[in-house]
């Protein structure tokens, strides 16, 4: 079964532009992660947030954490081709750090 | 490390034959994971292992599936007899300690089957 839930399904967007991408999911957590896939590859984490903090940079990576809505946002910054790929966010479920499972990712396109 | 190893990377099988896909995790990670990847279905965790020790394999479709860890550097997943239904990307994925202190997944650059 599915825990997470990105939105949107798919994303356009000129070079340069910030993309957003959201994420819900069901049970309490202790952390969410965002993960990226390019295309025939595995997935590459990208970075975690804990369930006690709100917001966390990594370069041109900002992500948001609502633990009472149950959700998350990944915002890229100044996006380039190379972010082509989809995205994933994860979470363990119902607290066990061990059981880590996926949403059905956005797929992102920059436009040249 | 060279990462997560899965072998074979595409597999072209006909329908009723066994598939047996092969993953090594990184060294010193005690977690792995078996997730499969379709269109319609996303990414699905299939079964998971702590220790080399099944922890929940309630994600396992059929009884047609089987998986398992006989050491802390080797596991397969087993499909019989396979149907076109499973045809998907398979990935291996070891859980580790990172650097943003907490435990992430490395995943194999996947098994691609095709079930005909």
């Amino acid at each position: 079964s599915q825990q997470g839930e990105e939105d949107p399904q798919a994303l356009s967007i000129q070079e340069g532009e910030n993309a957003t991408m959201n994420c819900s999911y069901k049970t309490s957590i202790n952390n969410l992660q965002w993960y990226r896939q390019n295309s025939g590859r595995g997935l590459v984490h990208l970075i975690l947030i804990r369930s006690n903090e709100r917001e966390k940079h990594s370069g041109r990576l900002r992500v948001t954490l609502d633990t009472s809505k149950k959700s998350s946002s990944l915002l890229i910054t100044a996006s380039r081709a190379a972010d082509t790929a989809s995205y994933f966010c994860a979470t363990d479920v119902m607290n066990r750090d061990d059981k880590i499972i996926f949403g059905k990712g956005t797929r992102l396109h920059i436009l040249p | 490390d060279a990462g997560v190893i899965q072998s074979p990377r595409h597999e072209v099988t006909e329908m009723g034959q066994e598939v047996t896909l092969r993953c090594k995790p990184i060294s010193g990670h005690d977690y792995l994971f078996w997730y499969r990847q379709t269109m319609m279905r996303g990414l699905e965790l299939l079964i998971y292992f702590n220790n080399n020790v099944p922890i929940d394999d309630s994600g396992m479709p059929e009884d047609r599936f089987s998986a398992k860890m006989p050491n802390a550097s080797f596991s397969t997943l087993k499909i019989q007899p396979s149907e076109p239904r499973d045809s998907a990307v398979y990935f291996c994925a070891s859980l580790g300690w990172s650097g943003s202190g907490a435990n992430v997944l490395t995943f194999g650059a996947g098994s691609r089957l095709t079930v005909l």
